[in-house]
């Protein structure tokens, strides 16, 4: 079947780490996205890709990096600049021109820092 | 710019209630697209519905229905006799059909369903 994998689910990290989070989509989206869930709110988009080898910044990348080297690869680098990482990221992806579901998304990873 | 407003940050109900969840856009563009997306505990966003601005028919999906008014440009989601199974955070979401916008969704900050046995 078709979806998202977002590896790994929970992730831990120490103070001044640099972690990265996976991405996996075998839709053939051209799409992709990272959001940043904290608790009780709503999602805050922090980096998006529309096309291979290129992205673009959302609006909190500051601490984050990405790269888009793959169509079905988006990974997310959650850097030591980023001075409050405990969060919930969700990954997406889509079709251009939104496609008939928007959004698929991905599990998530709850980051926590140790 | 697109703006989504779901003012209700959390809802209390009791099982078999009915409840609705408001949803309120804002967007310069006649063509865009409504979304409400489930959140359950997992944390994975689950798609419920689509709607486009050109077709303001209300929809119901079982126990599920949703109300587009572009007069009020508000679509909202009610869910009638709820059920335990039913709670979760729910969001509103808008793109629009902008090359510039890249299709990008704009969330709402989301509703926090509780339904109680």
């Amino acid at each position: 079947d078709g979806g998202i994998t977002q590896s790994p689910k929970y992730l831990f990290r120490k103070e001044g780490q640099n972690v990265t989070l996976s991405c996996e989509q075998n839709l053939n989206h051209d799409a992709m996205y990272w959001y940043r869930q904290d608790p009780g709110q709503g999602l805050r988009l922090i980096y998006y890709s529309q096309i291979v080898n290129d992205f673009q910044k959302g609006d909190i990348a500051e601490g984050y990096s990405v790269s888009r080297e793959k169509k079905e690869s988006f990974p997310l680098t959650v850097t030591s600049a980023q001075k409050n990482p405990t969060a919930f990221y969700l990954c997406a992806s889509s079709k251009p021109g939104t496609g008939r579901r928007g959004y698929t998304f991905g599990s998530g990873t709850r980051l926590t820092v140790v | 710019a697109q703006k989504v407003t779901q003012a209700q940050t959390e809802i209390s109900v009791v099982e078999k209630e009915d409840v609705t969840l408001d949803c309120v856009y804002e967007t310069r563009d006649t063509t865009y697209y409504l979304f409400w997306y489930k959140q359950p505990p997992s944390g994975e966003l689950v798609f419920l519905i689509r709607r486009n601005s050109f077709d303001e028919q209300n929809e119901i999906s079982g126990r599920y229905s949703w109300n587009f008014q572009k007069s009020t440009s508000s679509f909202n989601f009610t869910i009638t006799a709820s059920q335990v199974v039913d709670s979760a955070v729910y969001f509103c979401a808008l793109s629009v059909n902008s090359v510039n916008a890249g299709n990008m969704l704009t969330f709402g900050g989301g509703t926090r369903l509780m339904v109680k046995p």
